[in-house]
């Protein structure tokens, strides 16, 4: 069975610090990646997804299957990236199955 | 953007009464919804797999009887906690996958906070 692993409950860094919020899942097929964000009182929603290999928001995230890892990272943390967030998994279109496994999630707070 | 809506966002009821929270996609079509239960400060677990036109999947440990989902259209699926009891209490999300996408982002709604008294 897939599993995604959030190690962190908390990161504190402050504004202009570089973050680097960690992911890391076991899924003996092909996996797709997904990073999710909720800000406070907002619902969840899409940041960024591995298949897409984009930038959003100053966010990037690379897929590292040798380390079965999807880290997400900012080099300058903005007080408004202040947020909850997933990472999770999907089979793959190919897998035949498409619900998400989520993590635990990781409260990030950026300070001033 | 793919916009998912929610109806309540809140709902109180007394134990042993019927809850039902419907879950609608507004601009597209969906032929996957999905129910979520999130906790307190936790993450969201997975309920069931609701496709249009058939039966639900649920997730191990989910009592199909207890959380019946219904999908009769592609932009509508309605989740009813039956006797509910306290122990339910909890909030409630649902998610959609748009019909024919070639990948598999869900597009999540507000979330239901339900508590029973």
């Amino acid at each position: 069975a897939q599993r995604v692993t959030q190690p962190e409950k908390l990161l504190s860094v402050f504004k202009g610090a570089p973050v680097e919020l960690k992911c890391n899942y076991s899924y003996s097929g092909s996996p797709e990646l997904f990073w999710y964000v909720q800000y406070s009182r907002q619902r969840l929603q899409l940041l960024l997804r591995h298949i897409s290999r984009e930038s959003i928001k100053g966010f990037t995230a690379d897929l590292n299957k040798g380390e079965t890892s999807f880290h997400l990272k900012k080099p300058f943390a903005q007080e408004e990236d202040s947020a909850m967030y997933y990472c999770a998994l999907s089979e793959g279109i190919t897998g035949g199955g498409n619900k998400l496994t989520f993590g635990t999630g990781t409260q990030l707070k950026v300070e001033l | 953007g793919a916009v998912v809506s929610q109806h309540p966002s809140r709902v109180i009821c007394k134990s042993g009464t019927s809850v039902k929270i419907e879950c609608r996609s507004l601009d597209f079509q969906a032929t996957t919804m999905f129910w979520y239960r999130q906790f307190p400060k936790q993450s969201l677990m997975l309920m069931a797999t609701s496709n249009e036109g058939s039966k639900a999947t649920y997730e191990q440990g989910v009592e199909k009887d207890k959380f019946l989902i219904n999908h009769a259209s592609l932009t509508l699926s309605t989740l009813t906690v039956t006797s509910a009891h306290p122990e339910d209490s909890s909030f409630y999300i649902c998610s959609a996958r748009e019909q024919g996408a070639d990948h598999n982002e869900q597009f999540f709604g507000p979330g239901t906070r339900l508590t029973v008294l």
